[in-house]
């Protein structure tokens, strides 16, 4: 099992800029997040999806749009990227139960550059 | 809105000294977890504890819940190089009719050989 993964590992968008960001998961997991992580922050939650079809405002949802098409992939979109927009971003998903009740299975990270 | 303070947010130890982190959250929480991110990694879980007064121990990590549940706290007995590494806390509450999920800001840890 690869767990979670993400895609890409590294991106240097120019202000104004699109991308998605790709979430996949093999376990079968019902819930997926994204979070940022900023030096000093900690980790703040983004979106979040309950189930395929679904999905859910965070923390800090302006400037990004998530879809859930399928139930093992978890995207995130950047419409027009911002320098407050570097960050590390990371994925996570969950056992089905309420959400976050469970513990999250984290990928290894997107580190984004806004310039 | 619900908070997580955790303190310290960075801490020297000799190896073989003891560590301790804490969380405080401003709102009694459902439960709480504990994630260790490595250096460069992501983060992984660690535990969860759900009631009150809840102690549990791996190996040389000792976690508690408080009775109030509102607070939490992570010791580390005799550190070792391989507890280097940032730690946090995510408190879960209701709030506004659905379950919210706070992190902590972490403890970083480094461990001086």
């Amino acid at each position: 099992n690869a767990g979670v993964t993400q895609t890409p590992k590294f991106r240097v968008l120019k202000t104004g800029q699109s991308m998605t960001l790709l979430c996949a998961q093999d376990m079968n997991h019902e819930y997926m997040y994204w979070y940022r992580q900023d030096p000093g922050m900690g980790l703040r939650l983004i979106h979040y999806s309950v189930g395929e079809g679904t999905t859910a405002k965070g923390e800090v949802p302006d400037g990004y749009n998530v879809s859930r098409l399928k139930k093992q992939n978890f995207l995130l979109g950047l419409e027009s990227a911002a320098p407050s927009q570097t960050s590390v971003y990371f994925c996570a998903s969950s056992h089905f139960g309420q959400p976050f009740s469970y513990e999250q299975y984290f990928g290894p990270g997107t580190r984004l550059t806004v310039t | 809105g619900q908070q997580v303070m955790q303190i310290p947010q960075y801490q020297h130890v000799q190896e073989g000294e003891d560590f301790t982190t804490y969380c405080n959250s401003s709102t009694t929480l459902s439960n709480i977890q504990w994630y260790k991110q490595r250096p460069g990694g992501h983060p992984v879980f660690l535990i969860q504890l759900v009631k009150s007064g809840e102690v549990k121990k791996q190996k040389r990590l000792t976690f508690q819940f408080g009775e109030a549940k509102k607070n939490s706290s992570l010791h580390i007995t005799a550190t070792q190089t391989t507890d280097v590494g940032t730690y946090f806390c995510a408190g879960q509450a209701r709030s506004g009719g659905y379950q919210k999920v706070t992190f902590g800001i972490g403890t970083k840890l480094q461990v001086i050989p």
